[in-house]
This record gives C-alpha cells, sequence and structure tokens, in this order.
C-alpha cells in the first residue's frame, strides 16, 4: 500500500457527462500529481498542485481540471466526456521537499465512457 | 518541453539471463531519472532511481547507469526471475514535471 487513496476505483458513464476523481496523498506530502493511462499507453502527465497552488501542467484538456484543497486532498473533474476520455487516471504524491522527488501512486480510477 | 523515449517497447528474455532498457531524454536540464515497474493491474512502483550527478546505482538485481554527455540512462536487471515480468517505465525531470517514457514489456521465459 502506496498511502495515496484514490475514489472511485471504477467508473462508468456516458458521453457529454461530468465526472470528479478523488486523491488523498500519503500523509505529509505536499505535492499532488495526475496522470493519464491509456489502454498499453504511458503515464500522460496531466497536472501537478504543490500545497494548494498549480505547479506544472501537462497534457491537460481544456475539458478536465483539478485543484488542490486545504487538507492537500485533490480532485480531478473531467467533463463534456468522450468516448476517448475512457483510461486508467492515476493519482501521485511527494513529499517535494528538497532533493525528496520520489512519486507514491495510488491504485488508479478506471474511467469508462460509454 | 522534455521528451523521454524509450527501448524496446518489448522484451523477452530467459530466466536468469540479464534484461537491459534504454532510455533518451532530449533537456539537458532534467536532472532525476527514476524507474517504475507495474505489474498487470497495479499502480507504478518506483524501483530505483538516479541523480544527474551520480553515473551509477546499484540495488542487488537491479542497476541504473547515466551518461549526461549522450544523454541516456539505462536499466539493467541481472538474473531475471518469473516475478520481474512487468511493464517499466523510466522517466526524466526537469523542476517540477517528470515525464515518462513510452515503457517496455519485459517477459521472462521459465
Amino acid at each position: 500500500d502506496s498511502g495515496v487513496t484514490q475514489t472511485p476505483k471504477h467508473l462508468i458513464t456516458a458521453t457529454g457527462q461530468r465526472v470528479t476523481l478523488r486523491c488523498s496523498p500519503r500523509s505529509g506530502d505536499l505535492s499532488v500529481y495526475w496522470y493519464q493511462q491509456s489502454l498499453d499507453q504511458g503515464l500522460q502527465f496531466l497536472i501537478q498542485y504543490y500545497n494548494g497552488e498549480e505547479r506544472a501542467k501537462g497534457n491537460i484538456l481544456e475539458r478536465f481540471s483539478a485543484q488542490q484543497f486545504p487538507d492537500l486532498h485533490s480532485e480531478l473533474n473531467l467533463s463534456s466526456l468522450e468516448l476517448g476520455d475512457s483510461a486508467l487516471y492515476f493519482c501521485a504524491s511527494s513529499a517535494n521537499r528538497g532533493t525528496n522527488e520520489k512519486l507514491f501512486f495510488g491504485s488508479g480510477t478506471q474511467l469508462s465512457v460509454l | 518541453g522534455e521528451n523521454v523515449e524509450q527501448h524496446p517497447s518489448t522484451l523477452s528474455v530467459q530466466e536468469g539471463d540479464s534484461a537491459v532498457i534504454k532510455c533518451t531524454y532530449s533537456d539537458s536540464a532534467s536532472n532525476y531519472f527514476p524507474w517504475y515497474k507495474q505489474e498487470l493491474g497495479k499502480r507504478p512502483q518506483l524501483i530505483i532511481d538516479i541523480r544527474s550527478n551520480v553515473g551509477e546505482k546499484k540495488d542487488q538485481r537491479i542497476a541504473v547507469t547515466l551518461n549526461k554527455t549522450a544523454k541516456h540512462f539505462s536499466l539493467h536487471i541481472t538474473e531475471t526471475q518469473p516475478e520481474d515480468s512487468a511493464v517499466y517505465f523510466c522517466a526524466a525531470r526537469k523542476d517540477e514535471k517528470l515525464t515518462f517514457g513510452t515503457g517496455t514489456r519485459l517477459t521472462i521465459i521459465p
């Protein structure tokens, strides 16, 4: 167990809908990262938050948004869903203090858009 | 932005033999290079990492080498075992952003 909690584990929805994925980082970690992994694909970086502020942005669509709350949990909102958004969405956290850069991944949320 | 290329995409080795996976990166400012292992249906897990001020690092059967001049780094697994079968991802970090390679599916043949 990495200490990173993601909910829900599975999500099935229809095109055009909106969903929210939730992530609780490891205790003490200030950074949260979101990655998208499509079938047989690599890990595509979406966005990173550090202590409540957006720190880095990757290939995140405008239909997607995220935030990190004061208690450090994070939510990834996906709207106007398309079939191509079906993927495994991972959250990861790190302490990100000094040279402590190691990422710990959650179990992921499997999103299926029908 | 940073671009990480990983080869090969699939690799099969006989149990007990060695496996080598190679990655190249584009941005010379990248300074941290971790390797993650992802077993089927599981989360990626860090197996070894190296910083840009180090040329080689070893942890039991796993080693990573870094050539900053050529901008490439490699994962070496010796005396492979069936439980080494998984997808391996390399990554390069610049500033706050960690960019992953496309992964190598390693299969150990008993």
